[in-house]
């Protein structure tokens, strides 16, 4: 069975303290990795696509890379406002998609 | 563009009475699902559709039917809700598959659902 697993469960940084998250995957196919970002009280964003291991994308403070195995994004020099869940997505090249539980990330000032 | 709308944003249920949560989708997206999210579960998928007309059974499709007479809208319905089916629901939408833009999922912003 395809699965998705994140760590850590929920991660407090100081602002300005960089860190990874991590998105560790077992399926039959990836056609795609998605990072989404969800605020509360709110539905998921879209951050980014990785499509080959090796991949890697930016966006202001995050950055996300992908191996055969797993994915982290990276968050540098984080804000108080980068703070929200981050979701992780597989597309197994079937017409869904297998979520993660996600990450909660607090960003104190 | 409004993306992907969900109504209600917020119900409250009694045990055993029925209701629809309609999602309603303005960028011609041929996918659409439904999918439920409960603390520490993450989003587990509970019927989804490829095109208009057509329905099929995600993870956890049971207390629940859908709809997709039209394109743009796709209906959940809860025949005889239950405290079990609590939770805040998700619709979300595609183009389409392959590697490309179009198989990003755009998400509306939740309907919060709680049966007494």
């Amino acid at each position: 069975e395809d699965q998705v697993t994140q760590s850590p469960e929920a991660l407090r940084l100081q602002e300005g303290e960089s860190s990874s998250l991590n998105c560790s995957y077992t399926v039959s196919g990836l056609r795609g990795l998605f990072w989404y970002r969800q605020d509360p009280g709110k539905g998921p964003e879209f951050l980014f696509t990785l499509y080959s291991a090796g991949e890697e994308k930016e966006k202001e403070r995050l950055k996300a890379t992908l191996t055969k195995k797993e994915s982290f994004l990276h968050i540098t020099a984080p804000k108080p406002e980068d703070s929200a869940t981050y979701l992780c997505a597989v597309d197994n090249y079937g017409q869904n998609f297998v979520f993660g539980p996600g990450t909660r990330l607090s960003v104190l000032p | 563009n409004a993306g992907v709308t969900q109504t209600p944003k917020f119900r409250v249920l009694k045990t055993g009475q029925s209701m629809t949560l309609l999602c309603a989708q303005d960028m011609n997206h041929e996918y659409m699902y439904w999918y439920r999210q409960d603390p520490g579960m993450g989003l587990r998928l509970i019927h989804y559709s490829v095109g208009e007309g057509t329905t099929a059974k995600g993870e956890v499709p049971d207390g629940y039917n859908v709809s997709r007479l039209k394109k743009q809208n796709f209906l959940l319905g809860l025949e005889s809700a239950a405290p079990s089916q609590t939770s805040v629901y998700f619709c979300a939408s595609r183009l389409a598959g392959g590697n490309s833009g179009a198989n990003v999922l755009t998400f509306g912003a939740g309907s919060r659902l709680t049966v007494l």
